[in-house]
């Protein structure tokens, strides 16, 4: 089955820049989506088809997934948050949808820390 | 505004037996997919099961595959969990989440607060 690997966790600065990877087997091919969930709470929906923010998301949230590497068949989606605020501190998780097997697939999740 | 609610959550037995439900509101709920996502304490999201819109098609993930079934009463906007043969391992807090499917992926536009199932001796 689809894997999706994310790193256990982030820190940042606040008004820094904080960047939460995804990869996964030529993900490039795959629509990833993100969701964001703070503690105690459900989780809601970041950013859809890559790029796409959600309703209510601010605009210094932005996602990407254009591949990184030309010789490694692990390419990485990208979720970008600009000017950290205190408030973005949550756990962050990237979907797909493998078509392969019509499961939905979760990435294991990043704890962006704000300092 | 779209709501869902889940209940049914409760302390079972290894071997025991639960169903969850999710009632939906503020949309149109038989045009929707709808998905049922669990989170064991501190650790991450899991994908559990998806069922369509008009509840002819279902899917499981490996691990509960044989042992849940997912099944939907569009004239209650009800989602049903059913959960059998339960282990420790199923203890998590479970989440409905109402999908849409956007020409070439599905993705979950909309999550319920979650139902705690807990599986103790």
């Amino acid at each position: 089955s689809y894997v999706l690997t994310q790193p256990p966790s982030v820190s940042v600065a606040p008004g820094q820049t904080a960047t939460i990877s995804c990869g996964g087997n030529n993900i490039v091919s795959y629509s990833v989506h993100w969701y964001q969930q703070k503690a105690g709470q459900a989780p809601i929906l970041v950013i859809s088809h890559d790029a796409d923010r959600a309703s209510g998301i601010p605009e210094r949230f932005s996602g990407s997934n254009s591949g990184n590497t030309a010789t490694d068949s692990e390419n990485t989606a990208t979720l970008t948050i600009s000017r950290v605020e205190v408030g973005d501190e949550a756990d962050y998780y990237c979907q797909v949808w493998d078509s392969h097997s019509d499961h939905r697939v979760f990435g294991g999740g990043t704890k962006l820390t704000v300092l | 505004e779209v709501q869902l609610l889940e209940s049914g959550g409760t302390l079972v037995h290894p071997g025991g037996s639960l169903r969850l439900s999710c009632v939906g509101s503020g949309f149109s709920f038989s045009r929707h997919p709808m998905s049922w996502v669990r989170q064991a304490p501190g650790k991450g999201l899991e994908w559990v099961s998806g069922i369509s819109g008009s509840g002819g098609d279902t899917y499981y993930a490996d691990s509960v595959k044989g042992r849940f079934t997912i099944s939907r009463d569009n004239s209650k906007n009800t989602l049903y969990l059913q959960l059998d043969a339960l282990r420790v391992e199923d203890a998590a807090v479970y989440y409905c989440a109402k999908e849409v499917w956007a020409g070439t992926t599905f993705l979950s536009e909309d999550w319920g607060q979650g139902t705690l199932v807990t599986v103790s001796s």
